[in-house]
């Protein structure tokens, strides 16, 4: 069946340095990107979404690219500060269909 | 900004009891969704409703229902509460369903069923 995931369940960096964080989708068909951020004991949280017909979008200190060629979608975060540690997840739909989320990764900032 | 309220955010309820969880955003969003959260399986679906009085199933309906007498609530019902429905329950919202777009998420109820 089609699936989201994730590389690494767990990310640790050091404040100031960039973060990356990975997502695999395996339908080829998905038109829809986003990501969220989940704080400890929180709900989800829209950090920035991506459609099909663009490869990158910026945000502040967030940029989500795409690379529909080998089904990939990563989230970069510049310049990582403690705020940021969370649990990160994707998502991807296609057309009307319905979101299908990925189990997350978590980030963690260290001094 | 979209406010999304979960009436509880932690509850204690016994195996056998039916139990209600609330829901309701702010944006008059025409969509809204009921789902649970587990570690290592991510969010799954368990209801959905795109308007007044109409819902449809998720990925896991079984042992659930819903209602939605109004288009700022969504309620969540448990109809005779088991151990494996112990969980984090998150309601959210979206403006329509013409396209997809992001979901606004409540903060979420941790359920506990003994």
């Amino acid at each position: 069946g089609e699936s989201v995931g994730l590389h690494l369940p767990t990310l640790s960096v050091q404040e100031g340095d960039n973060s990356i964080i990975n997502c695999a989708y395996s339908n080829s068909a998905s038109d829809y990107f986003i990501w969220y951020k989940q704080e400890s004991g929180k709900g989800p949280q829209f950090i920035i979404d991506i459609r099909s017909n663009m490869d990158k979008r910026q945000g502040q200190r967030v940029t989500v690219l795409l690379n529909k060629t080998v089904k990939h979608l990563s989230l970069q975060i510049a310049a990582t500060q403690p705020g940021d540690s969370a649990v990160y997840f994707c998502a991807e739909s296609r057309g009307t269909d319905k979101l299908i989320f990925g189990t997350g990764t978590r980030l963690q900032v260290f001094p | 900004d979209v406010k999304v309220t979960q009436s509880s955010r932690y509850l204690v309820k016994r195996t056998g009891e039916k139990v209600f969880l609330e829901c309701v955003q702010d944006m008059d969003h025409e969509n809204m969704f009921w789902y649970r959260q587990d570690p290592g399986l991510g969010l799954r679906l368990i209801y959905f409703s795109y308007d007044v009085k109409m819902k449809e199933k998720g990925d896991i309906p079984e042992g659930y229902s819903v209602s939605r007498e109004k288009k700022e609530r969504f309620s969540l019902i448990l109809e005779s509460a088991s151990t494996n429905q112990t969980s984090m329950y998150l309601c959210a919202s979206s403006l329509n369903r013409a396209y997809n777009e992001k979901l606004f998420f409540g903060s979420g109820t941790q359920l506990s069923v003994l």
